[in-house]
Protein backbone atom coordinates (compact mmCIF):
# COMPACT_ATOMS: atom_id res chain seq x y z
CA UNK A 1 0.00 0.00 0.00
CA UNK A 2 0.44 3.77 -0.16
CA UNK A 3 0.07 6.76 1.94
CA UNK A 4 -0.37 9.79 0.39
CA UNK A 5 -0.19 12.97 1.88
CA UNK A 6 -1.30 16.25 0.12
CA UNK A 7 -0.84 20.20 1.13
CA UNK A 8 -2.90 22.03 0.96
CA UNK A 9 -6.32 20.32 1.39
CA UNK A 10 -8.24 23.57 0.51
CA UNK A 11 -7.73 26.77 -0.71
CA UNK A 12 -9.44 30.14 -2.32
CA UNK A 13 -7.39 32.00 -4.46
CA UNK A 14 -7.20 35.15 -6.19
CA UNK A 15 -7.68 35.33 -10.04
CA UNK A 16 -4.35 35.74 -11.86
CA UNK A 17 -2.20 34.38 -8.79
CA UNK A 18 -0.62 30.46 -8.64
CA UNK A 19 -1.08 27.80 -6.22
CA UNK A 20 1.80 24.93 -5.38
CA UNK A 21 0.09 21.89 -4.29
CA UNK A 22 2.41 19.39 -2.67
CA UNK A 23 2.52 15.42 -2.80
CA UNK A 24 4.37 13.02 -0.16
CA UNK A 25 4.26 9.93 -0.11
CA UNK A 26 5.27 6.86 2.79
CA UNK A 27 7.21 4.89 0.16
CA UNK A 28 9.88 5.22 -2.68
CA UNK A 29 7.83 5.00 -6.03
CA UNK A 30 8.82 5.30 -9.57
CA UNK A 31 5.45 6.49 -11.44
CA UNK A 32 3.24 9.35 -9.39
CA UNK A 33 0.04 11.08 -11.59
CA UNK A 34 -1.80 14.31 -11.13
CA UNK A 35 -5.60 14.16 -11.69
CA UNK A 36 -8.19 16.45 -12.09
CA UNK A 37 -11.59 16.23 -10.93
CA UNK A 38 -13.79 19.40 -12.01
CA UNK A 39 -17.55 20.34 -10.42
CA UNK A 40 -20.07 17.13 -10.88
CA UNK A 41 -17.35 15.60 -13.05
CA UNK A 42 -14.61 13.03 -12.84
CA UNK A 43 -11.03 12.51 -13.32
CA UNK A 44 -8.78 13.56 -15.62
CA UNK A 45 -5.11 12.79 -16.10
CA UNK A 46 -2.98 15.84 -16.11
CA UNK A 47 0.46 14.55 -16.13
CA UNK A 48 2.83 11.68 -15.59
CA UNK A 49 5.51 12.58 -13.26
CA UNK A 50 8.48 10.42 -13.24
CA UNK A 51 12.25 11.04 -11.18
CA UNK A 52 14.35 12.46 -13.21
CA UNK A 53 12.57 13.21 -16.15
CA UNK A 54 10.10 15.62 -17.58
CA UNK A 55 6.47 15.48 -16.61
CA UNK A 56 4.37 14.21 -19.34
CA UNK A 57 1.45 16.14 -20.12
CA UNK A 58 -2.00 14.57 -21.88
CA UNK A 59 -3.89 16.61 -24.34
CA UNK A 60 -5.16 19.54 -23.10
CA UNK A 61 -2.58 20.33 -20.30
CA UNK A 62 0.67 22.22 -20.73
CA UNK A 63 3.76 23.07 -18.65
CA UNK A 64 3.53 26.45 -18.40
CA UNK A 65 0.42 26.47 -16.89
CA UNK A 66 0.79 23.15 -14.54
CA UNK A 67 4.42 22.81 -14.17
CA UNK A 68 5.57 19.64 -12.13
CA UNK A 69 8.51 18.80 -10.19
CA UNK A 70 9.62 15.35 -8.91
CA UNK A 71 12.80 15.74 -6.91
CA UNK A 72 12.74 12.32 -5.24
CA UNK A 73 11.26 9.07 -5.53
CA UNK A 74 8.72 10.68 -2.63
CA UNK A 75 7.66 14.05 -4.08
CA UNK A 76 5.88 15.80 -6.47
CA UNK A 77 4.78 19.11 -7.04
CA UNK A 78 1.80 20.45 -9.06
CA UNK A 79 1.70 24.44 -9.92
CA UNK A 80 -1.69 26.06 -11.05
CA UNK A 81 -0.46 28.62 -12.44
CA UNK A 82 -2.46 32.32 -13.47
CA UNK A 83 -5.42 30.49 -11.85
CA UNK A 84 -9.06 31.74 -13.64
CA UNK A 85 -12.07 30.69 -12.08
CA UNK A 86 -12.44 27.52 -13.95
CA UNK A 87 -9.42 25.96 -12.80
CA UNK A 88 -11.60 25.52 -9.43
CA UNK A 89 -11.50 22.12 -8.97
CA UNK A 90 -9.91 18.87 -6.40
CA UNK A 91 -6.59 18.47 -7.74
CA UNK A 92 -5.38 15.12 -6.67
CA UNK A 93 -2.04 13.08 -6.53
CA UNK A 94 -1.70 9.72 -7.15
CA UNK A 95 1.12 6.64 -6.88
CA UNK A 96 1.08 3.22 -8.96
CA UNK A 97 2.53 0.91 -6.10
CA UNK A 98 1.02 -1.94 -7.49
CA UNK A 99 -1.92 -0.67 -8.01
CA UNK A 100 -3.00 3.21 -8.05
CA UNK A 101 -3.40 5.04 -4.35
CA UNK A 102 -4.70 8.27 -4.78
CA UNK A 103 -4.43 10.93 -1.67
CA UNK A 104 -7.09 13.35 -0.35
CA UNK A 105 -7.03 15.74 -2.88
CA UNK A 106 -6.53 19.50 -3.12
CA UNK A 107 -9.78 21.33 -3.61
CA UNK A 108 -9.03 24.57 -4.93
CA UNK A 109 -11.27 27.21 -5.42
CA UNK A 110 -10.39 30.24 -7.42
CA UNK A 111 -12.07 33.54 -6.99
CA UNK B 1 -9.31 7.63 -28.70
CA UNK B 2 -9.55 5.46 -25.50
CA UNK B 3 -12.32 5.99 -23.59
CA UNK B 4 -14.67 4.67 -20.99
CA UNK B 5 -18.34 5.00 -20.12
CA UNK B 6 -20.16 4.43 -17.64
CA UNK B 7 -23.85 5.02 -18.79
CA UNK B 8 -25.84 5.73 -15.47
CA UNK B 9 -25.29 9.04 -14.06
CA UNK B 10 -27.12 8.88 -11.03
CA UNK B 11 -28.75 5.63 -9.79
CA UNK B 12 -31.13 5.58 -6.67
CA UNK B 13 -32.09 2.27 -4.79
CA UNK B 14 -33.68 1.25 -1.56
CA UNK B 15 -31.83 -0.82 0.81
CA UNK B 16 -31.63 -4.63 -0.29
CA UNK B 17 -32.32 -3.86 -3.79
CA UNK B 18 -29.47 -5.14 -5.71
CA UNK B 19 -27.34 -2.93 -8.11
CA UNK B 20 -25.72 -3.07 -11.21
CA UNK B 21 -23.62 -0.86 -12.80
CA UNK B 22 -22.21 -0.38 -16.10
CA UNK B 23 -18.71 -0.06 -17.42
CA UNK B 24 -17.65 -0.10 -21.10
CA UNK B 25 -14.22 0.83 -22.92
CA UNK B 26 -13.59 1.97 -26.54
CA UNK B 27 -11.62 -1.24 -28.06
CA UNK B 28 -9.52 -3.79 -26.71
CA UNK B 29 -6.42 -4.91 -26.64
CA UNK B 30 -5.22 -6.13 -23.50
CA UNK B 31 -6.67 -4.20 -20.67
CA UNK B 32 -6.33 -3.79 -16.50
CA UNK B 33 -9.90 -2.74 -15.14
CA UNK B 34 -10.96 -1.14 -12.25
CA UNK B 35 -13.41 0.18 -9.74
CA UNK B 36 -13.24 2.69 -7.61
CA UNK B 37 -15.57 4.44 -4.68
CA UNK B 38 -15.94 7.56 -3.37
CA UNK B 39 -17.91 8.46 -0.32
CA UNK B 40 -19.16 11.23 0.75
CA UNK B 41 -16.40 13.52 1.94
CA UNK B 42 -13.63 10.73 1.50
CA UNK B 43 -10.88 10.36 -1.38
CA UNK B 44 -10.77 7.26 -3.49
CA UNK B 45 -10.73 3.94 -2.60
CA UNK B 46 -10.20 0.71 -5.08
CA UNK B 47 -12.94 -1.79 -4.43
CA UNK B 48 -11.59 -4.48 -7.10
CA UNK B 49 -9.54 -4.80 -10.16
CA UNK B 50 -9.45 -7.06 -12.77
CA UNK B 51 -5.75 -7.95 -14.51
CA UNK B 52 -6.21 -11.61 -15.78
CA UNK B 53 -7.59 -15.30 -15.12
CA UNK B 54 -11.35 -15.00 -13.32
CA UNK B 55 -13.77 -13.11 -15.47
CA UNK B 56 -15.63 -13.03 -12.38
CA UNK B 57 -13.74 -10.50 -9.67
CA UNK B 58 -14.73 -10.17 -5.97
CA UNK B 59 -14.02 -7.15 -4.27
CA UNK B 60 -14.46 -5.45 -0.81
CA UNK B 61 -18.08 -4.84 0.83
CA UNK B 62 -19.98 -7.68 -1.10
CA UNK B 63 -18.98 -6.08 -4.64
CA UNK B 64 -17.95 -8.23 -7.85
CA UNK B 65 -17.50 -7.46 -11.44
CA UNK B 66 -17.62 -9.46 -14.43
CA UNK B 67 -15.20 -8.99 -17.64
CA UNK B 68 -16.74 -9.85 -20.32
CA UNK B 69 -14.07 -9.10 -23.15
CA UNK B 70 -16.19 -9.80 -26.11
CA UNK B 71 -18.73 -6.35 -25.16
CA UNK B 72 -15.75 -4.77 -24.12
CA UNK B 73 -17.82 -4.62 -20.35
CA UNK B 74 -16.91 -4.46 -16.67
CA UNK B 75 -19.89 -4.22 -15.02
CA UNK B 76 -20.16 -3.86 -11.19
CA UNK B 77 -22.45 -5.97 -9.05
CA UNK B 78 -23.75 -6.13 -5.43
CA UNK B 79 -26.86 -8.52 -4.68
CA UNK B 80 -28.13 -6.22 -2.03
CA UNK B 81 -27.22 -2.73 -1.00
CA UNK B 82 -27.04 -0.83 1.90
CA UNK B 83 -27.49 2.45 2.78
CA UNK B 84 -24.04 2.92 3.69
CA UNK B 85 -23.22 2.39 -0.22
CA UNK B 86 -24.47 5.48 -0.97
CA UNK B 87 -21.13 6.92 -2.91
CA UNK B 88 -19.98 7.73 -6.25
CA UNK B 89 -18.61 4.57 -8.20
CA UNK B 90 -15.67 5.04 -10.81
CA UNK B 91 -15.33 2.61 -13.46
CA UNK B 92 -11.31 2.75 -14.66
CA UNK B 93 -9.12 1.24 -17.34
CA UNK B 94 -5.54 1.11 -18.69
CA UNK B 95 -4.57 -0.17 -21.93
CA UNK B 96 -1.32 -2.06 -22.03
CA UNK B 97 -0.48 -0.25 -25.19
CA UNK B 98 -0.79 3.23 -23.14
CA UNK B 99 2.16 3.39 -20.57
CA UNK B 100 -0.96 2.09 -18.33
CA UNK B 101 -2.46 5.54 -18.05
CA UNK B 102 -5.91 5.36 -15.73
CA UNK B 103 -8.38 6.29 -17.88
CA UNK B 104 -11.75 7.20 -15.59
CA UNK B 105 -15.45 6.64 -16.28
CA UNK B 106 -17.30 9.52 -15.60
CA UNK B 107 -18.61 8.68 -12.32
CA UNK B 108 -22.15 7.18 -11.01
CA UNK B 109 -23.39 8.31 -7.91
CA UNK B 110 -25.64 6.02 -5.99
CA UNK B 111 -28.16 6.58 -3.85
CA UNK B 112 -29.58 3.92 -0.83
CA UNK B 113 -32.50 4.78 0.21
CA UNK B 114 -33.06 3.39 4.21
Amino acid sequence: SAVISQKPSRDICQRGTSLTIQCQVDSQVTMMFWYRQQPGQSLTLIATANQGSEATYESGFVIDKFPISRPNLTFSTLTVSNMSPEDSSIYLCSVDNGELFFGEGSRLTVL
Amino acid sequence: AQSVSQHNHHVILSEAASLELGCNYSYGGTVNLFWYVQYPGQHLQLLLKYFSGDPLVKGIKGFEAEFIKSKFSFNLRKPSVQWSDTAEYFCAVTWMDSSYKLIFGSGTRLLVRP
